[in-house]
């Protein structure tokens, strides 16, 4: 079965810094995937999408991720954190079934940004 | 505008009572989808609708209930509310292309 695994539940950085948050991705063939952002007491948001082609994808607020089918991952990156930026980042990936939408996420790395 | 709405955004419900959660999209997508949330876990797929009049079920569709009378409207429904149903509940539309728009959510606590 397509599935995503974010291996840190929490990440801790200070303000200023760099991040990387880590997606592995299990999935027949080449996925669709995706991040999404969820703030304190919100919904999901879309962060960025990746479809087949450059591997690098930007989204909002300065974020961008990187698609590998080598390594099967699709990291999560920012060049420099915002206290703003404090919230649950989860990875999600297409089922591989014929049901259009339906979307299978990770669990979710809960970032938490320090000054 | 927010496009996905729910009500109520928090309920506190009684063991054993009925529960209906509503979802209202103006996004004119077809799709429309019903997460759960735990604390500390992601989002698990419970029932979802491509067309009005016709839902499917998810990955734990059991103890709930959908229903889709509208493209614009997707009710959950908890028939006997359990303890182990206390979380917070996603509404989610897409058109054909996978991307989801999610409404705010509804806090439930069963008691």
């Amino acid at each position: 079965a397509q599935s995503v695994t974010q291996p840190d539940a929490r990440v801790t950085v200070s303000e200023g810094a760099s991040l990387q948050l880590r997606c592995k991705y299990s999935y027949f063939g080449t996925p669709y995937l995706f991040w999404y952002v969820q703030y304190p007491r919100q919904g999901l948001q879309l962060l960025l999408k990746y479809y087949p082609g450059d591997p690098v994808v930007q989204g909002v607020n300065g974020f961008e991720a990187e698609f590998s089918k080598s390594n099967s991952s699709f990291h999560l990156r920012k060049a420099s954190v915002h206290w703003s930026d404090w919230a649950v980042y989860f990875c999600a990936v297409p089922p591989g079934t014929q049901v259009v939408g339906q979307l299978t996420f990770g669990r979710g790395t809960r970032l938490q940004v320090y000054a | 505008e927010a496009a996905v709405t729910q009500s109520p955004r928090s309920k506190v419900a009684v063991t054993g009572g009925k529960v209906t959660l509503s979802c209202h999209q103006t996004n004119n997508h077809d799709y429309m989808y019903w997460y759960r949330q735990d604390t500390g876990h992601g989002l698990r797929l419970i029932h979802y609708s491509y067309v009005a009049d016709s839902t499917e079920k998810g990955d734990i569709p059991d103890g709930y209930k959908a229903s889709r009378p509208s493209q614009e409207n997707f009710s959950l429904i908890l028939e006997l509310a359990s303890l182990s149903q206390t979380a917070v509940y996603f509404c989610a539309s897409s058109p054909d292309s996978d991307e989801q728009y999610f409404g705010p959510g509804t806090r439930l606590t069963v008691l």
